[in-house]
């Protein structure tokens, strides 16, 4: 079974700029999760999915951060303008619904803000 | 506001050792507790997890240890190898309406194991 996938790897853009994410969840998986976690820092969730419907988003920027899961599978987060304090790895995760609480994450984005 | 406490933030082991980290949490409404192990320039993955109503769980040279009273729950990872050398970060979770469950992180331990 394949991963879940993330892309870029890594991005480097100047504040002000926009920039989006992508993430293709493991085949099957309808629980969708987007988390920021900073350098020396435990991950910290930005916003969940269920299917195409937003479950929980109360920690996501909202003037700046954007998500959507359109078609229920997979998705994109988007800054704009973006800051310094963005600078992070954003990391997506999935989950099968009804198994239990794991989580699977991707590798990630490293996103640096100069 | 830090829901999950976890410490310490480095940690160095000689090779065969027992590492231990310990994690303490706030809110009575967890009901998951994982631990994650993250290694450079990959996402976290999930190493072995425990639920309230017991109080420990082993998986080969993993432990888990938990307190629902003094609401710590820890991790001891005998036999430490070099391979293990990564961080690890505790988490609590609770479900949420509509569905799934939210994971709250802790701040991660850096585990280095010697030789």
């Amino acid at each position: 079974e394949a991963g879940v996938a993330q892309s870029p790897r890594y991005k480097i853009i100047e504040k002000r700029q926009s920039v989006a994410f992508w993430c293709n969840p493991i085949s099957g998986h309808a629980t969708l999760y987007w988390y920021q976690q900073i350098l020396g820092q435990g991950p910290k969730l930005l916003i969940q999915f269920q299917n195409n419907g937003v479950v929980d988003d109360s920690q996501l920027p909202k003037d700046r951060f954007s998500a959507e899961r359109l078609k229920g599978v997979d998705s994109t987060l988007k800054i704009q303008p973006a800051k310094l304090e963005d600078s992070a790895v954003y990391l997506c995760a999935s989950r099968r619904w009804g198994s239990g609480y794991e989580q699977y994450f991707g590798p990630g984005t490293r996103l640096t803000v100069t | 506001q830090q829901q999950v406490k976890q410490s310490p933030q480095s940690l160095i082991v000689q090779k065969g050792g027992i590492s231990i980290i310990n994690c303490a949490y706030e809110n009575t409404a967890f009901d998951y507790f994982p631990w994650y192990q993250q290694f450079p320039g990959k996402g976290p993955a999930l190493l072995i997890a425990i639920r309230p109503d017991v109080s420990e769980k082993k998986e080969g040279r993993f432990t888990i240890s938990f307190n629902k009273s003094a609401k710590q729950f820890s991790l001891h990872i005998m036999d430490s190898q070099p391979g293990d050398s990564a961080t690890y970060f505790c988490a609590a979770s609770k479900g949420v309406t509509g569905g799934g469950n939210k994971l709250t992180f802790g701040t991660g331990t850096q585990l280095k194991v010697e030789l």
